[in-house]
């Protein structure tokens, strides 16, 4: 079985910071993990994934992260947040399903 | 071009209803998924389809929770004699492939948010 565990519920930053989301995962095989962001009222969109290929990931809007097999990690970071990046943010785990196993999120509030 | 969409938006239902909640994939997409979101929590896997076929659907609560997608395009979640607990925001997803997952992104719709009184 596999789980991922966002180890934040809730992340405040000022305009202009950095941003790090934790995430730590659990699996029995080589996982695939992704980040996903919602936007309230707005469909869950895919920021970045990892496939197996190159450990440092990027994404959409600046954002990236690195898988670190080690520490059982893929925090998510970004060098910069922008009043627009506040929203809920959710680490996801897959092995050889189908379906995506969600994080419980971590809510990101952009202070100007 | 469109994304994925779902009907109703919100949908209120008195304890004891059923309710039918409709799911509009991107055209050409072959595989859906149904997930449910408790308030303050991440979505849950409910069932899983490729083109017609209901190939996984271990993730539905009860067998008062059906879902169909007869023709291989639109899906409807039909929920039975729904109970306080059912109340969540269901989400459609559909995906180009059927293949590994990490090749084909799954398009999320933006919700049903189902309120049980």
């Amino acid at each position: 079985a596999q789980s991922v565990t966002q180890l934040d519920s809730h992340v405040s930053v000022s305009e202009g910071t950095p941003v790090l989301l934790r995430c730590n995962y659990s699996s029995s095989y080589s996982p695939s993990l992704f980040w996903y962001v919602q936007h309230p009222n707005k469909g869950l969109q895919l920021l970045l994934k990892y496939t197996s290929a190159a450990t440092l990931v990027k994404g959409i809007n600046g954002f990236e992260a690195e898988f670190k097999k080690s520490e059982t990690s893929f925090h998510l970071t970004k060098p910069s947040a922008h009043m627009s990046d506040a929203a809920e943010y959710f680490c996801v785990v897959s092995v050889g399903r189908r379906a995506l196993t969600f994080g419980s999120g971590t809510r990101l509030q952009v202070q100007p | 071009g469109a994304g994925v969409s779902q009907s109703p938006r919100y949908k209120v239902a008195k304890r004891g209803q059923d309710v039918a909640l409709r799911c509009d994939p991107i055209s050409g997409h072959v595989s859906l998924f149904w997930y449910q979101q408790a308030l303050g929590q991440g979505p849950e896997f409910l069932t899983y389809f490729q083109n017609e076929a209901q190939l996984d659907k271990s993730g539905l609560p009860s067998d008062r929770f059906f879902a169909e997608r007869p023709e291989g395009s639109v899906s409807t979640l039909k929920i039975q004699r729904t109970q306080q607990e059912d109340s969540a925001v269901y989400l459609c997803a559909s995906s180009r492939g059927s293949g590994q997952l990490t090749s084909y992104e799954q398009y999320f719709g933006p919700g049903t948010r189902l309120t049980v009184t």
